[in-house]
């Protein structure tokens, strides 16, 4: 069974610090990676997304990957009230297998 | 209209009924998805289509019968359902079926 781990948290930080989201994954094969953004009673919205080590940028989100320790991170920098959320981990794995969430961390910024 | 659509967005019906749930992507995409979202687990896969064509079903209860006309629409038709199918069911696309998916609003339903 293919798995991907995150903390459920919640996890609190003030304003304008830097949150850091965890995910492990499974399935060593895995090619593809991805951080949604969930607010409560909708549906997930993309952020971010990252297929190879290392660290990609986009605004104040920046995912890091590190296929060998089978981790994928997300940091928010300069955290705002309306990070407030739960953040999904997807991952696919290999020969082209469909997504696979995790639970996500729910993340909580007061001002 | 752009993005992925649903209808309806909220949904109650009793276990004996028979309703469908409609998703509708305008991205130009050939992969589809059904998801369940309950309170506390995970996203489930329910159903993939590729290019019309159901390469997934994740052990999903016969009550749940999924439908994909053409590469644009995909159903839910639901029937004698159970309180414990109340969800958020998701739709999803993307342009291959390992892509980035987008997500529909999704339909809130409630079993009695």
């Amino acid at each position: 069974q293919k798995e991907v781990e995150q903390n459920s948290g919640p996890l609190s930080v003030p304003e304008g610090a830097i949150a850091s989201l965890n995910c492990t994954y499974s399935d060593r094969g895995s090619q593809s990676f991805f951080w949604y953004r969930q607010y409560s009673g909708k549906s997930p919205e993309l952020i971010m997304s990252i297929y190879s080590n290392g660290d990609k940028e986009d605004g104040r989100f920046t995912a890091q990957l590190n296929k060998a320790s089978q981790y994928v991170s997300l940091l928010i920098r300069d955290s705002q009230p309306s990070d407030s959320a739960t953040y999904l981990c997807a991952v696919t794995g290999q020969a082209g297998t469909a997504l696979i969430f995790g639970k996500g961390t729910t993340l909580s910024v007061s001002s | 209209e752009t993005g992925v659509t649903q209808t309806p967005r909220h949904l109650v019906m009793g276990m004996t009924n028979k309703k469908s749930l409609k998703c509708e992507q305008h991205l130009g995409h050939n992969a589809m998805y059904w998801y369940k979202q309950s309170a506390k687990k995970p996203l489930e896969l329910m159903f993939v289509y590729n290019f019309k064509e159901q390469t997934e079903n994740n052990s999903v209860p016969s009550r749940f019968s999924p439908e994909c006309p053409n590469s644009s629409h995909l159903f839910l038709h639901l029937h004698t359902l159970q309180p414990e199918d109340s969800a958020l069911y998701l739709c999803a696309s993307s342009q291959e079926w390992v892509d980035t998916q987008y997500f529909g609003p999704g339909t809130r339903l409630t079993v009695l």
